[in-house]
């Protein structure tokens, strides 16, 4: 099966510095690569997505970009603030596959000082 | 729409009981799923459905059983709760078909709020 490695498993940095996370994936077929934030003690919950035949996809302060080349999809967070404080998973999966399965990172732990 | 939902919030079982979360969604969604959720381990699915009366495993089956009795419905039970089940169980959604729109089933997954377990 697919296997998604997350870096860093931890990041500090200044409100208003930029945090990227990466992760890579060992499956070349798979086509859907959605990040999921987790504030504490709450849920998971998708923030960006991007699909194989795109590289680069923005929305605000968030964007991913994807290397299908390289097997690898990264997380951009520009302008940080306090409340970008959570946890991101990034995510690889084969979009249509009727198994409808998402293969998880670890899981990047972000916090952001004010 | 409550979306998502899961019964208990919390419980704490002695090594040996069995319990059964229930995970409850209102979106007619096909696809559900059981995650646990463990410091540094990110999330391990467990069993998932993809459609009323059948269930598969994920990565971390042991020691759980399912059941999807009815589309909005996703039971997991502990049959006899090791303290290795001590985590954050966390159910999940997805994929409406909706005629020619189809949405993939790895398309967002929709989650619960999430049972903490703590076994003794």
């Amino acid at each position: 099966g697919e296997n998604v490695e997350q870096h860093p498993s931890t990041l500090s940095v200044q409100e208003g510095d930029s945090a990227v996370i990466k992760c890579t994936y060992s499956d070349s077929a798979s086509n859907y690569f959605p990040w999921y934030k987790q504030e504490l003690g709450k849920r998971p919950q998708l923030i960006i997505d991007i699909r194989s035949n795109v590289g680069e996809k923005k929305d605000q302060r968030i964007a991913v970009t994807l290397n299908k080349t390289a097997k690898h999809f990264s997380l951009h967070i520009t302008e940080t603030q306090p409340e970008d404080s959570a946890v991101y998973f990034c995510a690889a999966s084969l979009r249509g596959s009727t198994l409808g399965r998402l293969y998880f990172g670890r899981g990047t732990q972000l916090t952001v000082w004010p | 729409n409550a979306g998502v939902t899961q019964t208990p919030k919390f419980r704490v079982l002695k090594t040996g009981q069995s319990m059964t979360l229930l995970c409850a969604q209102d979106m007619n969604h096909e696809y559900m799923y059981w995650y646990r959720q463990d410091p540094g381990m990110g999330l391990r699915l467990i069993h998932y459905s993809v459609g009323e009366g059948t269930t598969a495993k994920g990565e971390v089956p042991d020691g759980y059983n399912v059941s999807r009795l009815k589309k909005q419905n996703f039971l997991l039970g502990l049959e006899s709760a090791a303290p290795s089940q001590t985590s954050v169980y966390f159910c999940a959604s997805s994929y409406t078909s909706l005629g020619t729109d189809r949405r993939s089933p790895t398309d967002e997954q929709y989650f619960g709020p999430g049972t903490r377990l703590t076994v003794t």
